[in-house]
């Protein structure tokens, strides 16, 4: 079981919007700004798309964004592309100086 | 550019040890805290620890605590993860990690298979 909650799967078509949740608690999503997000294609290694929240690195496209309402994250991804089609975790700093990853949510594009 | 590139992965008994190297360039290593974390075969991702920019402070995940000791050569650009008492669970591929602030990773070695099997 992990330590934060997402869905195990989602879906979308090409050019609409999807969004995964990432659930925690005070202790960690609730109560720091510090989540991240990552994209992890099959085999490859993940790539960071978002940062505290919602800021994205260079060079990820401006249609992933993210956001936090209390203990739940989310990851949108609009413009839904064939090659979005990848697993993604969400993370969260936690009280006491530990890293917790959501157990993946794997985005399927139809 | 940056590069993690890490090594010493196998297969190893239960009870064994292995040492796991990440060697760092293209970026200012010594300034940076860094992370190993893991991901066993068709699980997600695990973080299994951290260290500061000196290799003063350590923090680890607590099926590790007392058998993972992590540890690191600024000299060398150099991190390292000595693991003993290897278990089946720790079965999981490696991956040495930097991190950007409070524990989010910007930059990822290619990974590092470990296998604890008999």
């Amino acid at each position: 079981q992990s330590a934060l909650t997402q869905p195990a799967s989602v879906s979308g078509s090409p050019g609409q919007s999807i969004t995964i949740s990432c659930t925690g608690t005070s202790s960690d999503v609730g109560g720091y700004d510090y989540v991240s997000w990552y994209q992890q294609h099959p085999g490859k290694v993940p790539k960071l798309m978002i940062y505290d929240v919602n800021t994205r690195p260079s060079g990820v496209s401006d249609r992933f964004s993210g956001s936090k309402s209390g203990n739940t994250a989310s990851l949108t991804i609009s413009g839904l592309q064939a090659e979005d089609e990848a697993d993604y975790y969400c993370s969260s700093y936690r009280n006491g100086h530990t890293l917790v990853f959501g157990g993946g949510t794997k985005l399927t594009v139809l | 550019e940056v590069q993690l590139v890490e090594s010493g992965g196998g297969l190893v008994q239960p009870g064994g040890s292995l040492r796991l190297s990440c060697v760092a360039s293209g970026f200012n290593f010594g300034s940076t805290w860094m992370i190993w974390v893991r991901q066993a075969p068709g699980k997600g991702l695990e973080w299994v620890a951290d260290i500061d920019t000196d290799g003063r402070q350590k923090f680890y995940v607590d099926s590790v605590k007392g058998r993972f000791t992590m540890s690191r050569d600024n000299a060398k650009n150099s991190l390292y993860l000595q693991m003993n008492s290897l278990r089946a669970e720790d079965t999981a591929v490696y991956y040495c990690a930097t991190d950007l602030r409070w524990l989010q990773i910007d930059y990822w070695g290619q990974g590092a298979p470990v296998t604890v099997s008999s």
